[in-house]
């Protein structure tokens, strides 16, 4: 099974800032990779497909980097309502599978 | 508008089964992949199963493999997942959810049904 690893786990930012999110897959999973944001009582949100595409209706601050084995979501400018747990997840074979999260804090 | 709807969680004992159900309506149906995926509480989401449109492809997690069932139904637009020999650790909300096709994600989700396993 491929692994995907987060890093940070847990990340402290204030409004304004420029968030970057890590994720490395332990084999090659060309670009099928994708981010998903969490909230608290909330269903997961498609953010970026294919490595690097924005999802339709996605704030043009969420973007998405990488292939191979190492990827980033990175978002411009935090607002507010971007305080959540950002999730990678490969479909580049099964079983598909998550990494372990990101939680992106108030500072 | 695209629409997951699910019913069939609840409290169950160790060792009996539970069915899912997620009714779609505002897509078709028939041509769409769909998965399930669970968030077990305070740790993060897990890829549970995989059914390709017309139902003749499958495929678990591990931790699943043996226990649980994916099915669908393209006559009544609704998804189906059964889950046999349950065990505290499958306790989670569970979530069915549309692969968008081809190079898509994951992009549209349902509301999500609690399934908690204890005696």
């Amino acid at each position: 099974d491929i692994q995907m690893t987060q890093s940070p786990s847990t990340l402290s930012a204030s409004e304004g800032d420029r968030v970057t999110i890590t994720c490395r897959a332990s084999q090659s999973i060309s670009g099928w990779l994708a981010w998903y944001q969490l909230k608290p009582g909330r269903v997961p949100k498609l953010l970026i497909y294919k490595a690097s595409s924005l999802e339709s209706g996605v704030p043009s601050r969420f973007s998405g980097t990488g292939s191979g084995t190492e990827f980033t979501l990175t978002i411009s400018s935090l607002q507010p309502g971007d305080f959540a747990t950002y999730y990678c997840q490969q479909y580049n074979s099964y079983p598909w599978t998550f990494g372990q999260g990101t939680k992106v804090e108030s500072k | 508008q695209v629409q997951l709807v699910q019913s069939g969680g609840g409290v169950v004992q160790p060792g009996r089964s539970l069915r899912l159900s997620c009714a779609a309506s505002g897509f078709t149906f028939r041509t769409y992949a769909l998965h399930w995926v669970r968030q077990a509480p305070g740790k993060g989401l897990e890829w549970m199963s995989f059914i390709s449109f017309d139902g003749s492809d499958q495929s678990y997690a591990d931790s699943v493999k043996g226990r649980f069932t994916i099915s669908r139904d393209n006559l009544n637009n609704t998804l189906y997942l059964q889950m046999n020999s349950l065990r505290p650790e499958d306790t989670a909300v569970y979530y069915c959810t549309r692969w968008g096709g081809g190079s898509s994600g994951l992009d549209y989700w349902g509301q999500g049904t609690l399934v908690t396993v204890s005696s």
